[in-house]
């Protein structure tokens, strides 16, 4: 079992605030990188799915960076706002199998 | 849009009984999978199906069995529930590919209590 590291666990922030987390994995055997969030009450749901060291991608204030060589990736919500409160997870897949981190829980304080 | 349901939202089960999680999911996706996630650990993988009638083990299988025998299908059992297999248990479809290209589409999740 591969070892899927996200940090921190949980965030409480403001609205308006920007803020960032990471996600670890293994630096070889990559193949991509997914993230998705988590609504409480709600199915995890896609934001993104990475697979080229380099990448970057956005939608809308969310956007995700990636670092295959060094083994991590970073989610960055600019202005959040109270509707980004989610668990959000990221997956390192190195071949037909997902690896999940545990996640990280953020809070956004109106 | 995709839709993967899943038959319950909360089970509430004993010690010894067998149990079906069913998940269907509506658009023709090959790829079907079951997790379930627990405090402080990632989503584990139990199964996997690449097709119907196909199954393969994931990273924590004991306990449980599959059923795909309709490609919209796919059931977790539990042989003989025990308290250790209390936990949130998610569905996932994707179309097929390899190298985690596509997304995985989640159903809401069954939460189970076993007692």
């Amino acid at each position: 079992i591969l070892n899927v590291e996200q940090s921190p666990q949980s965030l409480h922030v403001q609205e308006g605030d920007s803020t960032n987390f990471t996600c670890s994995f293994p630096s070889s055997n990559f193949y991509a990188l997914h993230w998705y969030r988590w609504e409480t009450a709600k199915s995890p749901e896609a934001l993104f799915v990475m697979t080229l060291n380099g990448d970057e991608k956005k939608k809308g204030r969310i956007s995700a960076t990636l670092n295959t060589k060094e083994g991590y990736s970073y989610l960055y919500i600019k202005g959040s706002q109270p509707e980004d409160s989610a668990t959000y997870l990221c997956a390192f897949i190195p071949g037909n199998q997902f690896y999940f981190g545990t996640g990280t829980s953020l809070t956004v304080i109106p | 849009d995709v839709k993967v349901t899943q038959s319950s939202r909360y089970l509430v089960k004993r010690t010894g009984e067998k149990v079906f999680l069913e998940c269907v999911q509506d658009m023709d996706h090959e790829n079907m999978f079951w997790y379930r996630q627990d405090p402080g650990l990632g989503l584990r993988l139990i199964y996997f199906s690449y097709d119907v009638k196909m199954k393969e083990k994931g990273d924590i299988p004991e306990g449980y069995s599959v059923s795909r025998e309709k490609k919209e299908r796919f059931s977790l059992i539990l042989e003989s529930a025990s308290t250790n297999q209390t936990s949130m248990y998610l569905c996932a479809s994707s179309i097929p590919g390899t190298g985690g290209q596509y997304e995985q589409y989640f159903g809401p999740g069954t939460r189970l209590t076993v007692t």
